[in-house]
């Protein structure tokens, strides 16, 4: 039983365009969401994150928006440039107990 | 920024055979530490969190005997894959969080684990 899905492996965008990565998660006593960032062959690292008292939180060109109501959460990168191509894992947990992964999704930013 | 550091970055190993991984925390005190275990096109996968002075915490469907967590210092942890198997082939991730920091979850680089 997965608890964060995200439910596409891939997405391919333009160089310049937003990128829009998306997470659903089932566990309703979730109460902080993360996103981290991995290349192949290194451990992923933190990106972003929202707590559930929020429904967006923005950094530079990384935004995450969370809609509580539809247990569903979004990354957006405006302008996503190459060197964003990588794994992006989507996390969340309750209190202090560990983070719960998504399988990620593969974005390639294409010049 | 604080960093962890894990070692080694890839090993091939024999059936048989044991492999210890080591995760250390460079600049800061890791009570506790975490290891994942990643299967291609898969999540990463919680195998256990590990305390300093104390047993690890396995989750379900974890090895105890076969995947040895020794957290033995506040920057130190180790993982000994014992007697490996082609099945344990895999890429193994720790990670350590800032006590009290709750979004300070900082990965190593990872171990890509082959068994032949």
């Amino acid at each position: 039983d997965q608890q964060v899905k995200q439910n596409s492996p891939s997405l391919s965008v333009q160089e310049g365009r937003i990128s829009i990565l998306n997470c659903d998660y089932t566990n309703s006593m979730f109460d902080y969401f993360l996103w981290y960032k991995k290349y192949p062959a290194e451990g992923p690292t933190f990106l972003i994150s929202i707590s559930s008292i929020k429904d967006k939180n923005e950094d530079g060109r990384f935004t995450v928006f969370l809609n509580k109501s539809a247990k569903h959460l979004s990354l957006h990168i405006v302008p996503s440039q190459p060197g964003d191509s990588a794994v992006y894992f989507c996390a969340a947990s309750v209190g202090n107990t560990p983070l719960v992964f998504g399988k990620g999704t593969r974005l390639s930013v294409i010049a | 920024g604080a960093v962890v550091s894990q070692h080694p970055s890839r090993v091939i190993c024999k059936s048989g055979t044991s492999v210890k991984i080591e995760c250390r925390s460079l600049d800061f005190q890791a009570t506790t530490m975490f290891w994942y275990r990643q299967f291609p096109k898969k999540s990463l996968m919680l195998m256990a969190t590990s305390n300093e002075g104390s047993k690890a915490t396995y989750e379900q469907g974890v090895e105890k005997d076969k995947f040895l967590i020794n957290h033995a210092s506040l920057t130190l942890s180790t993982l000994t894959v014992t007697s490996a198997h082609p099945e344990d082939s895999s890429f193994y991730i720790c990670s350590a969080i800032i006590p009290g920091d709750r979004e300070k979850l900082f990965f190593g680089s990872g171990t890509q684990l082959s068994v032949l």
